[in-house]
């Protein structure tokens, strides 16, 4: 069975700053993680995604995540916040080992202070 | 993604009536999936079908249900055996191991 948790429900930095969203797992298998933002009422749009490739993943709007096996988290950070940065984060596991659909943690908000 | 639409985007009820959801996709992709979404919650997953034709329950199944008669379209329909259906609704494609999903349709029982 997969799970998921994301360890902060809100987070709350000043633009500038760096952003640190944290994210711990667990699953059966050797999982695909990935990080979607949610802008307010919109879908779901993907930040980026780890694979079993390099442990340092990059992704979009200067976000990146390191996948750590020993301590099975998948945190999220940028260096320098922007105020477009403000959103619902959400950390995900793929079920892999046939079973299909992707299990959530339960989000974390990120708040951007002028 | 642009390739996946939901309509309506707002859409409202009254309590014992049902109601479809409906999810487009022209990405030629065969897995769809639905997903609710509740405040202060990760997505839930309802239905996905991996061909034309097929479909799984997911985790909340009860009083939802689904057809897949063509690979672009996927309704949702929340019936009124749906306990508590005000929430917002997403349909997800998928591409190798990532899905992709649609703008939502946000669901309101008056």
């Amino acid at each position: 069975a997969q799970s998921v948790t994301q360890l902060d429900s809100h987070v709350s930095v000043s633009e500038g700053t760096p952003v640190l969203l944290r994210c711990n797992y667990s699953s059966s298998y050797s999982p695909s993680l990935f990080w979607y933002v949610q802008h307010p009422n919109k879908g779901l749009q993907l930040l980026l995604k780890y694979t079993s490739a390099a442990t340092l993943v990059k992704g979009i709007n200067g976000f990146e995540a390191e996948f750590k096996k020993s301590e099975t988290s998948f945190h999220l950070t940028k260096p320098s916040a922007h105020m477009s940065d403000a959103a619902e984060y959400f950390c995900v596991v793929s079920r892999g080992g046939g079973a299909d659909g992707l299990t959530f943690g339960k989000g974390t908000h990120l708040i951007i202070q002028p | 993604d642009g390739g996946i639409t939901q309509s309506p985007k707002y859409l409202f009820r009254k309590e014992g009536q049902n109601v479809t959801l409906s999810c487009e996709q022209n990405l030629n992709h065969d897995a769809m999936y639905w997903y609710r979404q509740d405040p202060g919650q990760g997505l839930r997953l309802i239905y996905y079908s991996q061909i034309v034709n097929d479909f799984q329950k997911g985790d909340i199944a009860e009083g939802y249900s689904v057809s897949r008669e063509k690979k672009e379209s996927f309704p949702l329909t929340v019936t009124s055996a749906q306990k508590n259906p005000t929430a917002f609704y997403l349909c997800a494609i998928r591409q190798g191991d990532t899905q992709y999903f649609g703008p939502g349709t946000r669901l309101t029982v008056l």
